[in-house]
């Protein structure tokens, strides 16, 4: 099973792009890249997936390169509200069931 | 409408006794999950059932015994509970299992005195 690395924080400022970037070396064929957003008390919230190239939806970019090792998180002009912790997931079919891991997650703050 | 809804939303109990967690969804889902959060906030599975059949039990003590009576229930039953069982449980469900988006509930702090 594949493990990610993440920064543990990060800061910013609202307005700006956050570019939150995680490691995954060993990635498995059929894994998929999933990205979860978790504020305090509440349980995480689906914001994007990916297997490679780049997806857009309206709230965030993903970017992953060819060998897919790694992958990026775009947070276009951020808010305070999207201060939070980033969970980057790596996970798929394994043995005819699912698993997946959270990282350890990144901490953003968006200061005003 | 909430889609994952888990009660109770705290829990205070004493070493030694038996607590349960419920977990229902009105999503359609067939597939449900029990995730454990400690206190660094690693989220790790701990179940999965998929149609009310249990396809995923990770490393977790034998205190510890999920019950899905349908596919939009799953609960989480704790045996003996431990100071180390204290963390917030999700519990969580999506369509199909694999890289199908989760939905998570609410969580439920759950503290062992």
């Amino acid at each position: 099973l594949a493990k990610t690395t993440q920064p543990i924080s990060m800061d910013s400022y609202e307005g700006q792009e956050v570019n939150i970037t995680c490691s995954h070396n060993n990635i498995a064929t059929n894994d998929y890249i999933t990205w979860y957003q978790q504020f305090p008390s509440q349980g995480p919230r689906f914001i994007i997936q990916g297997y490679k190239t780049k997806v857009t939806n309206e709230v965030a970019s993903l970017f992953i390169p060819a060998d897919r090792k790694s992958s990026t998180l775009s947070l276009p002009r951020v808010s305070l509200s999207d201060t939070a912790v980033y969970y980057c997931l790596v996970g798929g079919l394994v043995g005819g069931g699912f698993k997946t891991i959270f990282g350890a997650g990144t901490r953003l703050f968006v200061k005003a | 409408d909430t889609a994952v809804s888990q009660t109770p939303k705290y829990l205070v109990t004493q070493m030694g006794n038996d607590k349960s967690i419920k977990c229902e969804q009105n999503l359609g889902h067939d597939t449900m999950y029990w995730y454990k959060q400690d206190s660094k906030k690693f989220l790790k599975i701990m179940f999965s059932y998929n149609n009310k059949e249990l396809i995923i039990n990770e490393t977790v003590p034998n205190r510890f015994s999920p019950k899905s009576p349908d596919k939009a229930h799953l609960n989480l039953h704790i045996n003996s509970l431990e100071l180390g069982d204290s963390a917030v449980y999700f519990c969580a469900s999506s369509q199909g299992g694999g890289q199908a988006e989760a939905f998570f509930g609410q969580g439920t702090r759950l503290t062992v005195v």
